[in-house]
């Protein structure tokens, strides 16, 4: 069975330009994530849905940011417009029912914005 | 303050030692704890939940101290496919699936 799938792998972009993350969470998996990770400040979470609705984005940084989820097996991060200090690695991660659980995490898509 | 925090290290141990890593948080209403494992340039993944009353699984050892705030993982006659990243978990609001991470402390297993 496959795990989360997030495209790009790899992402190089300069200063300005819009950047699309995508991820297809665990077939069934009611909670979808979006998190970030730097050096310096390890992993954030920066929105979760549940059942597609946004249920908390008070960790997306700043309006540059959205995410979607028009679907129980689709999601999108754009970053529009981009900055260097937006590179990092985002990951997504899916789960089931609410509550204290494994996140099932993809292999993430690593963002360098010149 | 940050919600969990960890010494990141790095840990380099001799294969076949124990090595105990510490997390202490914030919150005194959390409620679920958990290690995750991340290995280089891999995401990360469960490796185990951490129970009140303290739970084992094979050679690694969790343990929750509500009254200190901190949760202990210990590892036991390490591995060189130890080596990696271990994440510190905390579960803030239940129900909510929100969980914080710690920026990890890294372990090196030497030959």
């Amino acid at each position: 069975d496959a795990g989360v799938i997030q495209s790009p792998r790899h992402e190089v972009t300069e200063m300005g330009q819009e950047v699309t993350l995508r991820c297809k969470p665990i077939s069934g998996h009611d909670y979808l994530f979006w998190y970030r990770q730097t050096m310096m400040r390890g992993l954030e979470l920066l929105i979760y849905f549940n059942n597609n609705v946004p249920i908390d984005d008070s960790g997306m940084p700043e309006d540059r940011f959205s995410a979607k989820m028009p679907n129980a097996s689709f999601s999108t991060l754009k970053i529009q417009p981009s900055e260097p200090r937006d590179s990092a690695v985002y990951f997504c991660a899916s789960s089931l029912a609410g509550g204290p659980g494994e996140q099932f995490f993809g292999p993430g898509t690593r963002l360098t914005v010149l | 303050r940050k919600e969990v925090e960890q010494d990141p290290g790095p840990f380099n141990v001799p294969e076949g030692a124990t090595v105990a890593f510490n997390c202490t948080y914030s919150n005194s209403a959390s409620q679920s704890f958990f290690w995750y494992r991340q290995d280089c340039r891999k995401e990360p993944k469960l490796l185990m939940s951490v129970y009140s009353s303290g739970n084992e699984d094979g050679r690694f050892t969790a343990q929750l101290n509500r009254a200190s705030q901190y949760i202990s993982l210990l590892i036991r006659d390490s591995k060189l496919s130890d080596s990696a990243t271990y994440l510190c978990v905390v579960d803030v609001q239940t129900g909510a699936n929100n969980l914080f991470f710690g920026t990890g402390t890294r372990l090196t297993v030497i030959p």
